[in-house]
């Protein structure tokens, strides 16, 4: 298994469904991320879980929802999105208190929203 | 307002050359910075990092160099390969002097470098 795994890689998905994208890291860190990436912006920070615990939320709109059942998985639910939410997201992990700031990330899931 | 800023948003320099991508920030809090390099449909990945600290770091064909005063950093690749092509982010966070918690990092919108043969 790669480092960082995200599922669905792509998404399309109607206004009114609710549908969760996932993630999943085997590198045994203790934190992991929700990024936003849309076109020609930078990687916007959406939510940070470490030690299975929400420290950061970026002002996010309440139909993103994200949820961390343990360290090693990772879930953002979505509900009534609308079309400006398409847009890759992207999960990342790192180990918080480590030597190095690096941050791990998956291919992403792309997200389409009609 | 962007902390993180490439005002390139691409960059085309031929093969065996010296591509130089150029970064600047904002927050004075800032204590480390990395580059990550990303293809099309991939994740970004992690090229170089370096901390507040130095002033300048090398790994093979890549340097990082700091400018603290200037709040500006870049990153050298040399010579440049066709395998360079993609888009390079530039980072930055506040690891040390939040205590190295889970801060996460600052992204800049990225330089789409382009490398001719």
């Amino acid at each position: 298994e790669t480092g960082v795994t995200q599922t669905p890689r792509h998404l399309v998905m109607g206004m009114t469904n609710k549908k969760s994208l996932k993630c999943e890291q085997h590198l045994g860190h203790n934190a992991m991320y929700w990024y936003k990436q849309s076109a020609k912006k930078p990687l916007e920070l959406m939510f940070v879980y470490s030690l299975e615990e929400r420290v950061e939320n970026n002002s996010v709109p309440s139909r993103f929802s994200p949820e961390c059942p343990n360290s090693s998985h990772l879930f953002l639910h979505l509900h009534t999105l609308q079309p400006e939410d398409s847009a890759l997201y992207l999960c990342a992990s790192s180990q918080a208190g480590g030597d190095d700031g690096e941050l791990f990330f998956g291919e992403g899931s792309r997200l389409t929203v009609l | 307002d962007q902390q993180v800023k490439q005002n390139s948003p691409s960059l085309s320099v031929q093969e065996g050359r010296i591509s130089i991508l150029n970064c600047d920030y904002t927050n004075s809090m800032f204590d480390y910075f990395l580059w990550y390099k990303k293809y099309p449909a991939e994740g970004p990945t992690f090229l170089i990092s370096i901390s507040s600290i130095k002033d300048k770091n090398e790994d093979g064909r890549f340097t990082v160099f700091l400018n603290k005063s200037a709040k500006h950093l870049s990153l050298h690749i040399v010579p440049s390969q066709p395998g360079d092509s993609a888009v390079y982010f530039c980072a930055a966070s506040s690891k040390w002097s939040s205590g190295g918690g889970a801060d996460g990092l600052t992204f800049g919108k990225g330089t789409h470098l382009i490398i001719q043969p």
